[in-house]
């Protein structure tokens, strides 16, 4: 059975800190790998990765893939209050008809 | 900027009456998704579209049905609404073959 584990589940840190949020996956056959961010409301799109070893960078938040390893990482750099919030991944298996495979997310707590 | 409105916010119905949820988005997607958020399971699929009077179960949809009458609207309905199914209720759009799937603000529904 499809599954994506993210860890750790819940994290506080101090503001200017750097963090790294993880995401594993056992899907059959792989297409691409999704992180979304969710504060009080609907989550919002961050990245789509398809591609080992290439970065996707948005200001202090970047992201990257292992397809050999089969997860993903989520680095925010110089966190701020303004990035608690739970950061979900979610991961497509291209032979599900497009529905995505989702984790539990993990909850970002950044202290100021 | 993709906007995906719900019809409440949040929503008080009793036992065994029949809930609509309604779902809107105006950038003219293919693709529109019903999921349920709740505390340690996640986003779980109830039902998906990828067009119009078109319609996909998905992980859980018993209790639940959908309708498409118009590519821009996609209604969630509890026939007879039932306390294990309070919950928030997040819908989502996406375009055509894109992975990519964007959120609207939820409806939080209290079945009592």
């Amino acid at each position: 059975e499809d599954k994506v584990v993210q860890s750790p589940l819940s994290l506080v840190v101090h503001e200017g800190d750097t963090v790294t949020l993880n995401c594993s996956y056992e899907v059959t056959n792989f297409r691409s790998l999704l992180w979304y961010k969710q504060e009080k409301k609907a989550p919002t799109f961050l990245f789509m990765l398809t591609s080992s070893g290439i970065e996707k960078k948005s200001g202090r938040l970047s992201s990257i893939l292992d397809k050999k390893e089969l997860f993903s990482i989520l680095n925010i750099t110089a966190t701020q209050t303004g990035d608690s919030a739970v950061y979900l991944c979610a991961v497509v298996n291209a032979g599900n008809n497009r529905k995505l495979i989702w984790g539990l997310g993990t909850s970002l707590a950044v202290n100021p | 900027d993709v906007k995906v409105t719900q019809s409440s916010r949040y929503l008080v119905k009793r036992t065994g009456e029949k809930v609509f949820l309604e779902c809107v988005q105006d950038m003219d997607h293919e693709n529109m998704f019903w999921y349920r958020q709740d505390p340690g399971l996640g986003l779980r699929l109830i039902y998906f579209s990828y067009d119009v009077k078109m319609k996909e179960k998905g992980d859980i949809p018993e209790g639940y049905s959908v309708s498409r009458e118009k590519k821009e609207r996609f209604s969630l309905i509890l026939e007879s609404a039932s306390t294990n199914q309070t919950s928030m209720y997040l819908c989502a759009s996406g375009q055509g073959s894109s992975y990519e799937q964007y959120f609207g603000p939820g409806t939080r529904l209290t079945v009592t």
